[in-house]
């Protein structure tokens, strides 16, 4: 069966305090790996797709890589606006052509000034 | 540009009551999705649709039915309310093609009393 899980499900951190959270799949074939930031009372928002082993992407204080069974979304030097729930989705060969997602939990994490 | 636009934000809904939840989208995308949300589940897939005129069940489907009549709309249906059902529901859709992101609603927040 095809799973994500998040872990921590939360996350402390004082501004600057620099840390990662991880996204552990298991797919029949992996397509794609998708990373959401989730505001309190507002739809997930984009970040990063990574489609193989070894790819790194970055936005700002963020850098997600992965590999072949897990993710990391890489947060340097957190400011306070970084606070929110961060998703993890990924996306099977076994999905075909209807483009389903798989969600993890979310980690919420809050940075403290 | 507005996306993905749920309608209503908000709902509150007695047991047995049935109501309709309308996703719209203006990004000409071929796939949609509802999701719900729940503390601790992450986000589930409902039901499902490829295009216009076809729908599929997703990971929880009972209880809900779905229809998508026009490319840009796809409507989530509750026939007969339930408690259980107490969720924020998201809308998503999706251009055709691998690993292209997903956009989402705003959601909408059910409560069932």
């Amino acid at each position: 069966e095809d799973q994500v899980t998040q872990s921590p499900e939360a996350l402390r951190l004082q501004e600057g305090e620099s840390s990662s959270l991880n996204c552990s799949y298991t797919v029949s074939g992996l397509r794609g790996l998708f990373w959401y930031r989730q505001d309190p009372g507002k739809g997930p928002e984009f970040l990063f797709t990574l489609y193989s082993a070894g790819e790194e992407k970055e936005k700002e204080r963020l850098k997600a890589t992965l590999t072949k069974k897990e993710s990391f979304l890489h947060i340097t030097a957190p400011k306070p606006e970084d606070s929110a729930t961060y998703l993890c989705a990924v996306q099977a060969r076994g999905s075909g052509n209807t483009g389903k997602l798989i969600f993890g939990q979310g980690t919420t994490l809050q940075v403290k000034p | 540009n507005a996306g993905v636009t749920q309608t209503p934000k908000f709902r509150v809904l007695k047991t047995g009551q049935s109501m309709t939840l309308l996703c719209a989208q203006d990004m000409n995308h071929e796939y949609m999705y509802w999701y719900r949300q729940d503390p601790g589940m992450g986000l589930r897939l409902i039901h499902y649709s490829v295009g216009e005129g076809t729908t599929a069940k997703g990971e929880v489907p009972d209880g809900y039915n779905v229809s998508r009549l026009k490319k840009q709309n796809f409507l989530l249906g509750l026939e007969s309310a339930a408690p259980s059902q107490t969720s924020v529901y998201f809308c998503a859709s999706r251009a055709r093609g691998t690993n292209t992101e997903a956009f989402f609603g705003q959601g909408t927040r059910l409560t069932v009393v």
